[in-house]
Protein backbone atom coordinates (compact mmCIF):
# COMPACT_ATOMS: atom_id res chain seq x y z
CA UNK A 1 0.00 0.00 0.00
CA UNK A 2 1.50 3.14 -1.41
CA UNK A 3 -0.57 5.77 0.49
CA UNK A 4 -2.07 7.18 -2.27
CA UNK A 5 -5.66 6.42 -2.48
CA UNK A 6 -8.06 7.22 -5.75
CA UNK A 7 -11.52 6.99 -6.00
CA UNK A 8 -13.31 5.49 -7.76
CA UNK A 9 -11.26 2.24 -8.17
CA UNK A 10 -13.89 1.61 -11.73
CA UNK A 11 -16.29 3.85 -13.74
CA UNK A 12 -18.13 2.98 -16.78
CA UNK A 13 -19.60 5.90 -18.47
CA UNK A 14 -21.22 7.42 -22.17
CA UNK A 15 -19.82 9.19 -24.56
CA UNK A 16 -20.14 12.95 -24.03
CA UNK A 17 -20.40 12.80 -20.47
CA UNK A 18 -18.10 14.16 -17.63
CA UNK A 19 -16.24 12.63 -14.92
CA UNK A 20 -14.66 13.50 -11.37
CA UNK A 21 -11.87 11.19 -10.51
CA UNK A 22 -10.26 11.83 -6.93
CA UNK A 23 -7.02 11.55 -5.57
CA UNK A 24 -5.74 11.70 -1.95
CA UNK A 25 -2.06 11.99 -1.58
CA UNK A 26 0.43 10.36 0.82
CA UNK A 27 0.36 12.27 3.94
CA UNK A 28 2.89 15.10 3.85
CA UNK A 29 3.21 15.07 -0.01
CA UNK A 30 2.66 18.08 -1.33
CA UNK A 31 2.52 17.20 -4.72
CA UNK A 32 0.66 15.09 -6.89
CA UNK A 33 0.72 14.16 -10.74
CA UNK A 34 -1.44 12.29 -12.55
CA UNK A 35 -0.70 9.95 -15.34
CA UNK A 36 -2.96 7.85 -18.42
CA UNK A 37 -2.64 4.54 -19.11
CA UNK A 38 -3.97 2.89 -22.26
CA UNK A 39 -3.17 0.32 -24.56
CA UNK A 40 -1.92 2.75 -27.44
CA UNK A 41 -0.43 5.05 -26.11
CA UNK A 42 0.78 3.38 -22.62
CA UNK A 43 1.85 5.46 -19.63
CA UNK A 44 1.39 9.38 -20.23
CA UNK A 45 1.87 12.29 -18.04
CA UNK A 46 -1.12 14.45 -17.92
CA UNK A 47 -0.22 17.57 -15.54
CA UNK A 48 1.66 17.87 -11.89
CA UNK A 49 0.11 20.23 -8.94
CA UNK A 50 2.61 21.09 -6.31
CA UNK A 51 1.32 22.43 -2.56
CA UNK A 52 -2.19 23.77 -4.77
CA UNK A 53 -0.51 25.43 -8.06
CA UNK A 54 -0.29 23.84 -11.61
CA UNK A 55 3.62 23.17 -12.05
CA UNK A 56 4.04 21.00 -15.11
CA UNK A 57 1.25 19.89 -17.93
CA UNK A 58 2.11 16.80 -20.41
CA UNK A 59 -0.10 15.71 -22.78
CA UNK A 60 -3.60 16.44 -21.67
CA UNK A 61 -6.40 17.66 -23.43
CA UNK A 62 -8.45 20.25 -23.15
CA UNK A 63 -11.30 18.78 -22.03
CA UNK A 64 -9.82 17.17 -19.21
CA UNK A 65 -8.97 19.86 -16.28
CA UNK A 66 -7.43 19.12 -13.00
CA UNK A 67 -7.21 20.78 -9.52
CA UNK A 68 -5.58 20.70 -5.87
CA UNK A 69 -7.53 21.85 -2.83
CA UNK A 70 -5.70 23.02 -0.16
CA UNK A 71 -6.35 19.86 1.81
CA UNK A 72 -3.77 18.70 -0.82
CA UNK A 73 -6.18 16.07 -2.41
CA UNK A 74 -6.50 16.75 -6.28
CA UNK A 75 -9.31 15.95 -8.93
CA UNK A 76 -9.51 15.40 -12.31
CA UNK A 77 -12.08 16.16 -14.18
CA UNK A 78 -13.10 14.57 -18.30
CA UNK A 79 -15.35 16.00 -19.94
CA UNK A 80 -17.05 15.45 -23.40
CA UNK A 81 -15.92 11.99 -22.97
CA UNK A 82 -14.86 10.05 -26.14
CA UNK A 83 -14.47 6.37 -26.57
CA UNK A 84 -10.60 6.62 -27.15
CA UNK A 85 -10.54 8.22 -23.23
CA UNK A 86 -10.96 4.42 -21.90
CA UNK A 87 -8.20 3.93 -20.01
CA UNK A 88 -6.56 3.33 -16.33
CA UNK A 89 -5.84 6.81 -14.46
CA UNK A 90 -3.40 7.03 -11.84
CA UNK A 91 -2.86 9.37 -9.79
CA UNK A 92 0.77 9.66 -7.67
CA UNK A 93 2.42 11.99 -4.91
CA UNK A 94 5.59 13.30 -3.91
CA UNK A 95 7.08 14.81 -0.93
CA UNK A 96 7.97 18.17 -3.23
CA UNK A 97 8.74 18.33 -6.92
CA UNK A 98 11.94 17.48 -7.08
CA UNK A 99 13.84 15.08 -9.51
CA UNK A 100 14.60 13.20 -7.08
CA UNK A 101 11.95 13.07 -5.44
CA UNK A 102 9.79 9.45 -5.57
CA UNK A 103 6.83 9.33 -6.96
CA UNK A 104 4.24 7.04 -5.24
CA UNK A 105 1.66 5.68 -7.00
CA UNK A 106 -2.24 5.07 -6.39
CA UNK A 107 -4.22 1.60 -7.16
CA UNK A 108 -5.82 3.99 -10.05
CA UNK A 109 -9.09 4.66 -11.60
CA UNK A 110 -10.27 2.15 -14.56
CA UNK A 111 -12.26 4.53 -16.71
CA UNK A 112 -14.78 2.82 -19.42
CA UNK A 113 -15.96 4.88 -21.51
CA UNK A 114 -19.33 3.20 -24.05
CA UNK B 1 12.04 15.29 -25.73
CA UNK B 2 13.06 12.23 -23.48
CA UNK B 3 12.21 9.00 -24.66
CA UNK B 4 12.02 5.55 -22.96
CA UNK B 5 12.96 2.37 -25.37
CA UNK B 6 12.59 -1.19 -23.60
CA UNK B 7 13.64 -4.01 -25.92
CA UNK B 8 11.03 -6.74 -25.93
CA UNK B 9 7.37 -6.48 -24.57
CA UNK B 10 7.25 -9.23 -23.65
CA UNK B 11 10.12 -12.01 -21.83
CA UNK B 12 9.50 -15.37 -20.73
CA UNK B 13 11.81 -16.63 -18.19
CA UNK B 14 11.96 -20.49 -16.66
CA UNK B 15 11.96 -19.96 -12.63
CA UNK B 16 15.46 -20.01 -11.27
CA UNK B 17 16.93 -18.35 -14.64
CA UNK B 18 18.43 -14.96 -14.71
CA UNK B 19 15.93 -12.39 -15.74
CA UNK B 20 17.22 -9.40 -17.75
CA UNK B 21 15.21 -6.68 -18.71
CA UNK B 22 16.46 -3.85 -20.71
CA UNK B 23 16.35 0.53 -21.17
CA UNK B 24 17.97 2.87 -23.18
CA UNK B 25 16.92 6.26 -22.28
CA UNK B 26 17.73 9.25 -25.06
CA UNK B 27 19.33 12.34 -22.83
CA UNK B 28 22.05 14.18 -23.64
CA UNK B 29 22.41 15.22 -19.97
CA UNK B 30 22.26 12.58 -17.86
CA UNK B 31 18.60 12.01 -16.24
CA UNK B 32 17.27 10.15 -13.02
CA UNK B 33 16.11 7.03 -13.87
CA UNK B 34 13.33 4.61 -12.82
CA UNK B 35 12.28 0.70 -12.36
CA UNK B 36 8.60 0.84 -11.44
CA UNK B 37 6.89 -2.81 -11.27
CA UNK B 38 2.84 -3.19 -12.21
CA UNK B 39 0.75 -6.27 -10.63
CA UNK B 40 -2.03 -7.17 -12.36
CA UNK B 41 -4.76 -4.81 -11.12
CA UNK B 42 -2.58 -2.77 -8.97
CA UNK B 43 -0.99 0.46 -9.41
CA UNK B 44 3.17 0.74 -10.23
CA UNK B 45 5.62 -0.01 -7.52
CA UNK B 46 8.86 1.65 -7.49
CA UNK B 47 11.58 -1.51 -7.68
CA UNK B 48 14.82 1.07 -7.59
CA UNK B 49 16.49 4.36 -8.76
CA UNK B 50 19.25 6.13 -10.17
CA UNK B 51 20.14 9.30 -9.05
CA UNK B 52 23.66 10.01 -10.19
CA UNK B 53 25.52 8.47 -6.70
CA UNK B 54 26.81 4.67 -7.58
CA UNK B 55 25.96 2.84 -10.80
CA UNK B 56 24.80 -0.09 -9.91
CA UNK B 57 21.79 0.39 -8.07
CA UNK B 58 20.32 -2.05 -5.82
CA UNK B 59 16.42 -2.16 -5.41
CA UNK B 60 13.59 -4.42 -3.68
CA UNK B 61 12.62 -8.20 -4.03
CA UNK B 62 16.33 -9.02 -5.41
CA UNK B 63 16.69 -6.49 -8.38
CA UNK B 64 19.35 -4.78 -9.40
CA UNK B 65 20.18 -2.19 -11.89
CA UNK B 66 23.41 -0.96 -13.79
CA UNK B 67 23.33 2.74 -15.19
CA UNK B 68 25.68 2.87 -18.03
CA UNK B 69 26.41 6.25 -19.19
CA UNK B 70 28.17 5.10 -23.01
CA UNK B 71 25.57 2.90 -23.61
CA UNK B 72 22.80 5.31 -21.88
CA UNK B 73 21.16 2.18 -20.62
CA UNK B 74 19.76 1.48 -17.34
CA UNK B 75 19.35 -2.14 -17.57
CA UNK B 76 17.29 -3.95 -14.84
CA UNK B 77 18.43 -7.91 -13.65
CA UNK B 78 17.61 -10.24 -11.05
CA UNK B 79 19.92 -13.11 -10.68
CA UNK B 80 17.10 -15.79 -10.28
CA UNK B 81 13.58 -15.37 -11.24
CA UNK B 82 10.70 -16.19 -8.96
CA UNK B 83 7.11 -17.14 -9.92
CA UNK B 84 6.15 -13.87 -7.98
CA UNK B 85 8.07 -11.63 -10.34
CA UNK B 86 5.05 -12.23 -13.15
CA UNK B 87 4.63 -8.66 -13.50
CA UNK B 88 4.74 -5.57 -15.89
CA UNK B 89 8.10 -3.74 -15.71
CA UNK B 90 7.86 -0.10 -16.72
CA UNK B 91 12.06 2.12 -17.10
CA UNK B 92 11.04 5.36 -16.84
CA UNK B 93 13.61 8.70 -16.75
CA UNK B 94 13.40 12.05 -15.31
CA UNK B 95 15.12 15.16 -16.00
CA UNK B 96 17.28 16.96 -13.10
CA UNK B 97 15.12 19.77 -14.28
CA UNK B 98 11.72 18.44 -14.82
CA UNK B 99 9.08 16.91 -13.26
CA UNK B 100 7.52 14.73 -14.81
CA UNK B 101 8.25 10.98 -15.73
CA UNK B 102 8.45 9.82 -18.99
CA UNK B 103 7.76 5.80 -19.49
CA UNK B 104 9.13 3.33 -22.13
CA UNK B 105 6.20 0.91 -23.40
CA UNK B 106 6.50 -1.05 -20.37
CA UNK B 107 7.90 -5.30 -20.59
CA UNK B 108 5.92 -8.02 -19.36
CA UNK B 109 7.77 -10.88 -18.03
CA UNK B 110 6.02 -14.10 -17.26
CA UNK B 111 7.52 -17.11 -15.69
CA UNK B 112 7.40 -20.59 -16.28
CA UNK B 113 7.92 -23.49 -13.40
Amino acid sequence: DSGVTQTPKHLITATGQRVTLRCSPRSGDLSVYWYQQSLDQGLQFLIQYYNGEERAKGNILERFSAQQFPDLHSELNLSSLELGDSALYFCASSVGDLATHEQYFGPGTRLTVT
Amino acid sequence: AQSVTQLGSHVSVSEGALVLLRCNYSSSVPPYLFWYVQYPNQGLQLLLKYTSAATLVKGINGFEAEFKKSETSFHLTKPSAHMSDAAEYFCAVREAAGNKLTFGGGTRVLVKP
